[in-house]
């Protein structure tokens, strides 16, 4: 089993629509959790850290529930240009030494 | 604002030969991380350094050594490189004492013949 799982799609949603992604994670012990957008051929891009409380951004709101070990992402009002692989990330630190573990990525996108 | 500078952004190597690929992190940024993307898969972490030690080792081969320098840019060397080896090689840099929230670079694509 990945140590951080998602769905990968593809998701395939009509422009103005609301799409949500989830992602779980089995490390327990794990930190700092992130959503990362990736165009094809392109690096990484950081989109959001995700903090216990949730946070919003614009369209994008972030959640994370510690209990249940899963992290959500939700976009609204998509745009053409939100079309792009989104990547759930969990950083897990021991020792004070800490690595960025990435799900497969969840692709999504915006249709016309 | 100033990102992540990687070279060359692409390489074309054949089978046993040697790559060095450069790295130079956000200024002021301490820590600089390697990850492997193979075509379809997510990026892999190969290995990081924090203030010029190396601090964790992830899934990286022993044909590869890494270090990073006094001036904090980082070098990958990959040696008897192997067509497996080609790959999207992403350099990323973070403040450890910040969110430790990763910036990456636009990478170097390897292409091994």
């Amino acid at each position: 089993r990945k140590e951080v799982e998602q769905d990968p799609g593809p998701f395939n949603v009509p422009e103005g629509a609301t799409v949500a992604f989830n992602c779980t994670y089995s490390n327990s012990a794990s930190q700092s959790f992130f959503w990362y957008r990736q165009d094809c051929r392109k690096e990484p891009k950081l989109l959001m850290s995700v903090y216990s409380s949730g946070n919003e951004d614009g369209r994008f709101t972030a959640q994370l529930n510690r209990a249940s070990q899963y992290i959500s992402l939700l976009i609204r009002d998509s745009k053409l240009s939100d079309s792009a692989t989104y990547l759930c990330v969990v950083n897990s630190r021991t020792f004070g030494n800490e690595k960025l573990t990435f799900g497969t990525g969840t692709r999504l996108t915006i249709i016309p | 604002a100033a990102g992540v500078i990687q070279s060359p952004r692409h390489l074309i190597k054949e089978k046993r030969e040697t790559a060095t690929l450069k790295c130079y992190p956000i200024p002021r940024h301490d820590t600089v991380y390697w990850y492997q993307q193979g075509p379809g898969q997510d990026p892999q972490f190969l290995i990081s350094f924090y203030e010029k030690m190396q601090s964790d080792k992830g899934s990286i081969p022993d044909r590869f050594s890494a270090q990073q320098f006094s001036d904090y840019h980082s070098e990958l060397n990959m040696s008897s490189l192997e067509l497996g080896d080609s790959a999207l090689y992403f350099c990323a840099s973070s403040l450890r004492a910040a969110s430790y929230e990763q910036y990456f670079g636009p990478g170097t694509r390897l292409t091994v013949t």
